[in-house]
């Protein structure tokens, strides 16, 4: 069964870093998109990140884009979100998602069909 | 504010049926995007509940389905349970963000 596990979530100061970590088990890992979504304290969901299957393409929110940094090393199946200058609003708690499309996933098609428990990103002083 | 609107809450007593609404607009649900629908349990991750208007995962009950004309798009559940309490989150594509993967605000259900 497909499992994501997400890690590296903890307190961090204001313009300090955090790097997630999210292990994939269950498919072929090689072959998915994946995603990041967040959800702040009793918010709603907002997408953060996409990475292609082979990591050629990558996406970001504006709200992200240019401190955040999505990887993948499909040799240990594990997505990373590498998060700089991070903000009192950022945040939440961090998801990693499965695109549902394999190979030929594009942004306009997405949809999330697994994710994993969430790991708590808090940015205070 | 939310680029896809959703009603912050709805209700139903078990046994009904209950709709969810998601509206959106000509750059996003009224283009042509398809339109998923997740169901968040408290305290637990979301779930895919339906994917491209109105399709179920496996294991979804066919109590839950979904349905998009124009610039909105619904999830209807029917036979309403308690374990159906639960957020509701509409998302879809927005060609005029860069963004892009757009949520709406969700929606709490509550089985009366």
């Amino acid at each position: 069964q497909v499992q994501l596990v997400e890690s590296g979530g903890g307190v961090v100061q204001p313009g300090g870093s955090l790097r997630l970590s999210c292990a994939a088990s269950g498919f072929t890992f090689s072959s998915y998109g994946m995603h990041w979504v967040r959800q702040a304290p009793g918010k709603g969901l907002e997408w953060v990140a996409f990475i292609r299957y082979d990591g050629s393409n990558k996406y970001y929110a504006d709200s992200v884009k240019g401190r955040f940094t999505i990887s993948r090393d499909n040799s240990k199946n594990t997505l990373y979100l590498q998060m700089n200058s991070l903000r009192a609003e950022d945040t939440a708690v961090y998801y990693c998602a499965k695109d549902i499309s394999g190979v030929a996933a594009t942004m306009d098609s997405t949809s999330f069909d697994y994710w994993g428990q969430g790991t708590l990103v808090t940015v205070s002083s | 504010q939310s680029v896809l609107t959703q009603p912050p809450s709805v209700s139903g007593a078990p046994g009904q049926r209950v709709t969810i609404s998601c509206t959106g607009s000509s750059s996003n649900i009224g283009a042509g995007y398809d339109v998923h629908w997740y169901q968040q349990l408290p305290g637990t991750a979301p779930k895919l509940l339906i994917y491209g208007n109105s399709n179920r995962p496996s294991g979804v009950p066919d109590r839950f389905s979904g349905s998009k004309s124009g610039t909105s798009a619904s999830l209807a559940i029917t036979g309403l349970q308690a374990e159906d309490e639960a957020d509701y989150y509409c998302q879809s594509y927005d060609s005029s963000l860069s963004a892009h993967v757009v949520f709406g605000g969700g929606t709490k259900l509550t089985v009366l």
